[in-house]
């Protein structure tokens, strides 16, 4: 079956480290894309991939980093700088243009410890 | 001004009942409009499209009125499987969809 899926589901980091989210799918889709959603709020859009080997900055993109060395692949690398990285992740993918809206994975729930 | 912007409720209802809520966005140029539909402590998913001239799907139907910039959500019939957070979505004139902070339905037994 065609999905889009996140690992790990559960995530704990302790301050000062860098943790890498991973993102598959195998929908054939150009675009991915990542969100962050903290509680009672809505998704905000932290980086974005049109296509391989390139992606652009989203709204908070601070503290975060991307690659896009595959189609499949969109991983998300939470670095020290983000001062506040507890949340729910999200990762989303589409084809272009994404008449038929985002497909997303399961999420990884990151606590810092 | 946010893009997209929801009544977060919560809207408590009884089976049965029909219950509307609406959304607004900031962007008269967006091209395409979507509900998702969000679990606790799960990913969206996708509810249904929103057509210009007005959609249904089963119990649920979509409105969009371009004129005043909002787009409407009406469940019918409520079940109680139908509590969930309902999030509107909105896709600009590039490829990016923005979405609402979600509107929080309870159906009460």
């Amino acid at each position: 079956d065609g999905g889009i899926t996140q690992s790990p589901k559960y995530l704990f980091r302790k301050e000062g480290q860098n943790v890498t989210l991973s993102c598959e799918q195998n929908l054939n889709h150009d675009a991915m894309y990542w969100y962050r959603q903290d509680p009672g709020q809505g998704l905000r859009l932290i980086y974005y991939s049109q296509i391989v080997n390139d992606f652009q900055k989203g709204d908070i993109a601070e503290g975060y980093s991307v690659s896009r060395e595959k189609k499949e692949s969109f991983p998300l690398t939470v670095t020290s700088a983000q001062k506040n990285p507890t949340a729910f992740y999200l990762c989303a993918s589409s084809p272009q243009p994404p008449n038929y809206g985002y497909t997303f994975g399961s999420g990884t729930r990151l606590t810092v410890v | 001004r946010k893009e997209v912007e929801q009544d977060p409720g919560p809207f408590n209802v009884p089976e049965g009942a029909t219950v509307a809520f609406n959304c607004t966005y900031s962007n008269s140029a967006s091209q395409s409009f979507f509900w998702y539909r969000q679990d606790c402590r799960k990913e969206p998913k996708l509810l249904m499209s929103v057509y210009s001239s007005g959609n249904e799907d089963g119990r649920f139907t979509a409105q969009l009125n371009r004129a005043s910039q909002y787009i409407s959500l009406l469940i019918r019939d409520s079940k109680l499987s139908d509590s969930a957070t309902y999030l509107c979505v909105v896709r600009g004139n590039d490829y990016k969809l923005s979405f609402g902070a979600g509107t929080t339905v309870t159906v009460r037994a």
